[in-house]
């Protein structure tokens, strides 16, 4: 199975900050990834798919990157509503796999 | 207007056989690329993906939990069903079904609220 390896797990940062998290995969999923918020008590929410592009009705703050095993999401002007935890995952034809989450907390 | 619902036992015992409801609407499983995927997360951890029906009735599951999961769909009732058997304590978790739509490229862009289940004597 992949293995998807989130860094850092935990985050401090200030509202207004520029936040990156990054994900690597144990080989190369092309653009298969996706990321997503979740808070506490509800269900994720998808945020980015195939590694770039943008869910309907995510704002634009929220961008992701990569290819291959090196993936990127960016909060660009860190928000109250943002803190949070955020988890990325590959989709590789048959299967799954989460990365561990990095929870995003005010410094 | 898409929704998913997650249904059953909140409370299980250990070696007990585990089923649980998806109901949604708003979609047809019947279109081609759609497919339904059940998602778990113990309390404090991560996600972890469980297994997959499509469109077509195929179904995939996780490596480590394939022996004891079986899904299933009932497009007439818009369901779809998931057991899990020989239930243990670390299969406490909240339950997710998720939807994944042709366009989602292999992610999941709606969930249900979640079902929590603990397994306990």
């Amino acid at each position: 199975d992949i293995q998807m390896t989130q860094s850092p797990s935990t985050l401090s940062a200030s509202v207004g900050d520029r936040v990156t998290i990054t994900c690597r995969a144990s080989q190369s999923i092309s653009s298969w990834l996706a990321w997503y918020q979740q808070k506490p008590g509800k269900a994720p929410k998808l945020l980015i798919y195939k590694a770039s592009s943008l869910e309907n009705g995510v704002p634009s703050r929220f961008s992701g990157s990569g290819s291959g095993t090196q993936f990127t999401l960016t909060i660009s002007s860190l928000q109250p509503d943002d803190f949070a935890t955020y988890y990325c995952q590959q989709y590789n034809s048959f299967s799954v796999t989460f990365g561990g989450g990095t929870k995003v907390e005010i410094k | 207007q898409v929704t998913l619902k997650e249904s059953g036992p909140a409370l299980v015992k250990p070696t007990q056989t585990l089923t649980l409801t998806c109901t949604f609407s708003g979609f047809s499983l019947f279109t081609s690329g759609m497919r339904m995927s059940w998602i778990r997360q113990p309390p404090g951890k991560a996600l972890e993906w469980l297994a997959r029906i499509d469109w077509d009735d195929d179904k995939f599951y996780s490596t480590s939990l394939k022996t004891r999961l079986t899904i299933s769909k009932d497009t007439s009732k818009d369901q779809v069903v998931l057991t899990m058997t020989n239930m243990d304590p670390l299969d406490t978790a909240t339950y997710y079904c998720a939807r994944t739509s042709l366009g989602a490229a292999g992610s999941f862009d709606y969930w249900g609220q979640g079902t929590l289940v603990t397994v306990s004597s």
